[in-house]
């Protein structure tokens, strides 16, 4: 079955500590993509990546990190989660950058305490 | 400025009567793509539509089209014969092109609009 699949998909952690967040889809995409959800404000994008070490700044990309090491996967770092990154993910990825239908994974929600 | 804007936060329809949830949508790129995607209560985002800025005709899927409006741009979201399953947040999304300065890899979301499905 074609999909994104993302772990955690709820975490509860301190103001801090790292952690990491994965990605992976098993369509052969180029693109992938992670976003933060908040109320009343839509997504935003963090960051994307067109294809392996290849990544950029999406509009909200302070406190994150990424690497394409593999075409599969896609993980979201917080080297020093802060309770203003408490938020829902989620990653997405596609064909061909923006020329394609984003397919998204089911979400983590994260809170930091 | 706002690249994507849902003035609705939330909207009641009826069940069976058609709804329309609008989408304005500011670019000066005359390359660009626009999306609509619904997020139930379960949280997950599903694509619904997509309407390219040369399309000619207005996109439709089943009993959803989008209402492409280019020198107003906008982009509404038309779901005929509402049904209870519609009940859920829906995202109006767009992705401008690729030449200079613009960055089709770059997507922008509107804020949503919540519509309730009443039976």
């Amino acid at each position: 079955e074609a999909q994104v699949t993302q772990n955690p998909r709820y975490l509860i952690t301190v103001t801090g500590k790292k952690l990491t967040v994965t990605c992976s889809q098993n369509m052969n995409h180029e693109y992938m993509s992670w976003y933060r959800q908040d109320p009343g404000l839509g997504l935003r994008q963090i960051y994307y990546s067109m294809n392996v070490e290849v990544t950029d700044k999406g509009d909200v990309p302070e406190g994150y990190k990424v690497s394409r090491k593999e075409k599969r996967n896609f993980p979201l770092i917080l080297e020093s989660p802060s309770p203003n990154q408490t938020s829902l993910y989620f990653c997405a990825s596609s064909l061909g950058g923006g020329q394609g239908t984003q397919y998204f994974g089911p979400g983590t929600r994260l809170t930091v305490l | 400025a706002q690249k994507i804007t849902q003035t609705q936060p939330g909207m009641f329809v009826q069940e069976k009567e058609a709804v329309t949830l609008d989408c304005t949508y500011d670019t000066s790129d005359p390359s660009y793509g626009l999306f609509w995607y619904k997020q139930p209560s379960s949280g997950e985002m599903i694509f619904l539509i997509y309407q390219g800025s040369y399309d000619q005709q207005n996109a439709t899927e089943g009993r959803y089209s989008l209402n492409f409006q280019k020198a107003r741009k906008s982009a509404n979201l038309v779901i005929s014969a509402s049904q209870l399953g519609d009940s859920a947040m829906y995202f109006c999304a767009m992705r401008e092109g690729s030449s200079y300065p613009y960055n089709f890899n770059k997507f922008y979301f509107g804020s949503g609009t919540k519509l309730n499905v009443k039976p």
